[in-house]
């Protein structure tokens, strides 16, 4: 079965300053996707960023972006310019050519002003 | 473009009665899934339908729980005789199509039940 393990559960970060969230994660397939999810106090789940196995250029969406090591099984979130509404819980997800979502346990970011 | 709409956000029952939590998906989404979130914890998968069929059930509890998607109206999950441990933000998800391509789940807002 696919493991996704984060090992931070909660980070800080000044405002304005750099943060990279850790996750790594367990399969035996080939093709797959990876996602950071991220869920604001409202708990509303909201899609961060996604990087598909298959290739090999890291996502980046505006100030978010992933380092994606696959030999590694590594998935990390830098978010750079960290702003106050950052601060919420991420949650790496992996999922394999089919269906579901396998979340990792989470990590809480707080932004410092 | 409304997103997943979820109702109602807050349900409390009391130990022994049923919960029904409702799940409309994005338009033209005929993919949807259950996730479970107890407190302090990631989310669990539950079961994944299309319209008028359970295609993955293998997170959900064998007893108590069931799940349909009819052909028209909302997906429906459902939780006869509920007790403490039920008491979890309950989301659903939807997703144009499952097999192959980044194919993307979107959350709606989640079903908070509490079991008193």
């Amino acid at each position: 079965a696919q493991t996704v393990t984060q090992s931070q559960p909660e980070m800080s970060v000044q405002e304005a300053e750099t943060v990279t969230l850790s996750c790594t994660y367990d399969t035996s397939e080939s093709d797959y996707y990876l996602f950071w999810y991220k869920q604001p106090p409202s708990r509303q789940m909201i899609l961060v960023i996604r990087q598909e196995a298959y290739k090999q250029q890291n996502a980046t969406e505006n100030r978010f972006s992933v380092n994606f090591q696959k030999a590694a099984k590594s998935f990390s979130l830098k978010i750079s310019d960290s702003q106050l509404g950052d601060a919420a819980m991420y949650f790496c997800a992996y999922r394999r050519a089919g269906n579901m979502l396998t979340f990792g346990g989470g990590t809480r970011l707080m932004v410092k002003p | 473009n409304a997103g997943v709409m979820q109702n109602p956000r807050h349900l409390v029952r009391r130990r022994g009665q049923e919960a029904r939590l409702r799940c409309s998906p994005m338009k033209g989404h005929s993919h949807v899934y259950w996730y479970r979130q107890l407190p302090e914890e990631g989310l669990k998968f539950m079961v994944y339908l299309q319209k008028e069929n359970i295609i993955d059930e293998s997170g959900m509890p064998k007893e108590r729980f069931s799940a349909e998607f009819p052909k028209e109206g909302p997906s429906i999950l459902r939780i006869q005789q509920v007790v403490r441990g039920d008491s979890a933000a309950y989301f659903c998800a939807s997703s144009l199509m499952a097999s192959g391509g980044p194919d993307t789940q979107y959350f709606g807002p989640g079903t908070r039940l509490t079991v008193l």
